[in-house]
């Protein structure tokens, strides 16, 4: 079965803490990971993709196929980061649509 | 670019009726798919269209059913309205469909049915 599992709805931690988003997936094969971002009254739109290899905005995240996870990770906090993180996967069907977790809803306290 | 815009912003709609959402994709975007959001849960595929032929279908019931149009821009359209399909429904666009591709989002359709 594909699937994508948060196991965390929220993560509160102060500014200038570490943060990791947890997501571990399920897929038979090899899938492209997303992570994904929607700031208060703002659309959903692209944080990074594994098949990138970048940072965006401090985060990283690597995957992980021997634990199916791919961790998004983040050394030092910034209020700006308050928001809600979806991880996805895309498939190699003819479609590649993405499956979404349940998602994450991060807050940094001043 | 305005990005991928949808129509209407919010709907209200009784049991039973039926419901036509629409969405124009990113200029030069020629794929569309389309997202149900239940409250609580990440969106959820329900489909694909790229030159104007489906190429993916989620598992949704068949009162759930899509077209594109030669300029792009889609319809989803939902009959016999169930409360179960109160949501937010997000349209996405890319320039192509390939593994790893970028899925812009629109705003999305907040329906509820009462």
């Amino acid at each position: 079965a594909q699937r994508v599992t948060q196991p965390e709805k929220l993560l509160s931690v102060f500014k200038g803490a570490p943060v990791e988003l947890k997501c571990n997936y399920s897929y038979s094969g090899s899938p492209e990971l997303f992570w994904y971002v929607q700031y208060s009254r703002q659309r959903l739109q692209l944080l990074l993709r594994h098949i990138s290899r970048e940072s965006i905005k401090g985060f990283t995240a690597d995957l992980n196929k021997g634990e199916t996870s791919f961790h998004l990770k983040k050394p030092f906090a910034q209020e700006e980061d308050s928001a809600m993180y979806y991880c996805a996967l895309s498939g190699m069907d003819s479609s590649y649509k993405l499956i979404f977790g349940s998602g994450t809803r991060l807050l940094v306290r001043p | 670019d305005a990005g991928v815009t949808q129509s209407p912003t919010h709907l209200i709609k009784t049991r039973g009726q039926q419901v036509t959402l629409r969405c124009s994709p990113i200029s030069g975007h020629k794929s569309v798919s389309w997202y149900q959001q239940v409250l609580g849960q990440g969106p959820q595929f329900i489909f694909q269209y790229y030159e104007k032929e489906e190429r993916g279908r989620g598992n949704f019931p068949d009162r759930f059913s899509a077209r594109q149009f030669p300029n792009y821009s889609s319809e989803l359209n939902v009959n016999a309205l169930l409360l179960g399909d109160s949501a937010l429904y997000l349209c996405a666009s890319s320039l192509v469909v390939r593994v790893g591709y970028e899925q812009y989002f629109g705003p999305g359709t907040r329906l509820t049915v009462t």
